[in-house]
């Protein structure tokens, strides 16, 4: 049964600052890796998404990376601002389906 | 990317009601979704919507508490049924185009 597990659990920062968020999964035989953002009492937005054949993706000051031999995914957000302040989730899915299994998240706040 | 527009985005309900929770995606898509998201939680799969057929629900969720429709490809509702304090959540709908998954800004439900 996959288990999607994602530290620390809680991270706050200065602005400024690069960070890296941690996140790790069971069985490495995955379809794809997704990086979501979650505003407080909000739905999720998509930050990145990565295939099981690529290694990493990047948008803007995001870059996400995946190691599917060690079951490993990190999210990098370089020079970190106030309004990166969320909770971000990772999420595998259950086979070739779209159903997500996730992660418990990590509650990022960058202080100004 | 298809966007989902789900509503309502908040209720505070009686408990013994139910409430219906509607989502519109701009776009057909094949695969529609609903999770939970239970207070200080992560995302729970509750069930997939089927068009044109019996919803596919999760091991601990019934279709009597969760009735789902799923008229066509561009939307679906989930009621939440007789509902008590527990049920208070926030819940989203979600649809997958191409392999990435996206999400309506969800329901913060509360039961009191």
């Amino acid at each position: 049964k996959q288990e999607v597990t994602q530290i620390p659990a809680a991270l706050s920062v200065p602005e400024g600052e690069n960070l890296v968020l941690n996140c790790s999964f069971t069985d490495s035989a995955i379809y794809n890796l997704q990086w979501f953002r979650q505003d407080p009492g909000k739905g999720l937005t998509s930050l990145l998404l990565i295939q099981s054949s690529q290694r990493e993706q990047t948008s803007g000051r995001l870059n996400a990376s995946l190691d599917k031999s060690s079951g490993r995914s990190t999210l990098y957000i370089a020079a970190s601002q106030p309004g990166d302040s969320a909770t971000y989730l990772c999420a595998v899915p259950r086979g070739n389906t779209g159903k997500l299994i996730f992660g418990q998240g990590t509650t990022l706040q960058v202080k100004p | 990317s298809a966007v989902i527009s789900q509503k309502p985005s908040r209720d505070i309900c009686q408990r013994g009601t139910s409430l219906t929770i509607q989502c519109q995606v701009d776009s057909q898509v094949t695969m529609m979704f609903w999770y939970r998201q239970q207070p200080g939680q992560s995302l729970t799969l509750i069930a997939t919507a089927n068009q044109g057929s019996e919803a596919t629900y999760e091991s601990g969720f019934v279709i009597d508490k969760f009735p789902i429709s799923r008229p066509n490809l561009t939307f679906s509702t989930l009621t939440v049924s007789n509902m008590s304090p527990e049920d208070s959540s926030i819940y989203l709908c979600s649809g997958q185009e191409n392999t990435e998954a996206f999400f309506g800004q969800g329901t913060r439900l509360t039961v009191v």
